[in-house]
């Protein structure tokens, strides 16, 4: 069964530092999210994507975040320069139409990211 | 703003039911969800109901939904070891982003 894949599981960065976090949603989506969890609180949504641009985004996704689609597979988020607080779990998911028959977002396993 | 709401933790025996609870405060909810995390995994889409619905059973699995109260639940029938972990309620209303409760840890013992 086809499923969204995240690497790494795990990332320590150092605060201030940049990191990209990718994502391989399924290959016929063509809507992609961004979520977090910071530990012990809700998952929380960050971004959606559409034929190449944002579609909406929280008011988590300051500039110091951005997110592309480079080559067609890969789907990514960055973050400019980390801070403490974005320590989280975060989560990819994509789904292939906005048609309400088919609205499930397909989640991957997430990525633990530790500031220090 | 849109907030949802679920009770930490549950712990049931083997074989009898489980309900989990949800309340959400948006009135413009359109769908509603019960995702299921397993450790390790990511969210899996359990079920679903639409706004205009009141109830939905799918094998073990039955959901209700008060509309007036704002209050979704979850009931597993039957509730197995393998049901062990976190129980997502989301929302979705005008556009596809999720809105999620905290999670609650259902633990079944034998």
């Amino acid at each position: 069964e086809p499923e969204v894949t995240q690497t790494p599981s795990h990332q320590v960065t150092q605060m201030g530092q940049e990191v990209i976090l990718r994502c391989v949603p399924i290959s016929n989506h063509l809507y992609f999210y961004w979520y977090r969890q910071i530990l012990g609180q809700k998952v929380e949504f960050l971004v959606s994507f559409y034929n190449n641009e944002i579609s909406e985004k929280s008011e988590i996704f300051d500039d110091q975040f951005s997110v592309e689609r480079p080559d067609g597979s890969n789907f990514t988020l960055k973050i400019r320069s980390t801070k403490l607080e974005d320590s989280a779990m975060y989560f990819c998911a994509s789904r292939d139409t906005l048609d309400r028959v088919d609205y499930e977002q397909y989640f991957g396993p997430g990525t633990r990211l530790t500031v220090t | 703003g849109e907030d949802v709401e679920q009770s930490l933790f549950l712990s049931v025996r083997e074989g009898d039911s489980s309900v989990i609870n949800c309340t959400y405060t948006d009135s413009s909810s359109t769908y509603l969800y019960w995702y299921k995390q397993e450790p390790g995994a990511g969210l899996q889409l359990l079920t679903y109901i639409f706004s205009n619905m009141d109830m939905k059973q799918d094998q073990r699995l039955t959901v209700l939904l008060n509309k007036k109260d704002k209050h979704l639940s979850l009931r597993i029938a039957d509730t197995q070891t393998g049901d062990s972990a976190i129980y997502f309620c989301a929302e979705s209303g005008d556009t596809d982003k999720l809105i999620f409760g905290t999670g609650t840890r259902l633990q079944v013992f034998p």
